[in-house]
């Protein structure tokens, strides 16, 4: 079965310090891997998302991930906080589209806390 | 994401009525899924539909039915609400011509049962 662990619930930075938010999957098969942002009383935002090819992904707002296959992680970074990226992060493991299900599997997120 | 549309935003109902929690998307996607959030426990699975004629249940469906009434609309329906169904519901889409099946989420409807 696919699994996503984020082991930090809650992380505090200062802005303008640097962030990784942790991502560890297990999956039986390649896995297609996503980052989604929820800022207060919204829904979800695609960060990026990872598939194929290079192993260093970038995304919008600033924010890249690193596949690490022989670690299964997959670890949000972004060298300069800013005060608006307070939010929750969600890592997600699917996998290749086979005209059934790809089920999409959820961490439980981490609450990123940005302090001036 | 604005192409996907979520009402009510908020709902407070009480315990035993029917509420029904509706999703549209303007995106052109054949793929619609429910889910539900809890603090602490991420994002569960409730329903997913690949079609019009095609409903799947999730991991969580019990208490809850849905409805695909058109490709652009999915709608979840609780038939006799109960408090633990108090959560944060998201609805989401993707195209199955989309080979990393990536999911785009409506903003949430916030249900409290009392």
């Amino acid at each position: 079965a696919q699994s996503v662990t984020q082991p930090d619930i809650h992380i505090t930075v200062s802005e303008g310090a640097s962030l990784e938010l942790r991502c560890n999957y297990s999956y039986g098969a390649t896995p297609y891997l996503f980052w989604y942002v929820q800022s207060p009383g919204q829904g979800l935002q695609l960060l990026l998302k990872y598939f194929s090819g290079d192993t260093l992904v970038q995304g919008i707002k600033g924010f890249e991930a690193e596949f690490k296959r022989s670690q299964s992680s997959f670890n949000l970074r972004k060298p300069s906080v800013h005060w608006s990226d307070a939010a929750e992060y969600f890592c997600a493991v699917g996998g290749i589209n086979t005209g059934t299900a790809s089920k999409l599997t959820f961490g439980t997120g981490t609450r990123l806390q940005v302090t001036l | 994401d604005a192409d996907v549309t979520q009402t009510p935003r908020n709902r407070i109902t009480k315990t035993g009525k029917r509420i029904m929690l509706e999703c549209s998307q303007t995106k052109g996607h054949d793929r619609m899924y429910w889910y539900r959030q809890d603090p602490g426990l991420g994002l569960r699975l409730i329903y997913y539909s690949f079609d019009v004629k095609d409903i799947n249940k999730g991991e969580i469906s019990d208490g809850y039915s849905v409805s695909r009434q058109a490709q652009a609309k999915f709608s979840l329906s609780l038939e006799s609400a109960i408090p633990n169904q108090t959560a944060l519901y998201f609805c989401a889409t993707s195209d199955s011509r989309d080979f990393t099946d990536t999911q785009y989420f409506g903003p949430g409807t916030r249900l409290t049962v009392l």
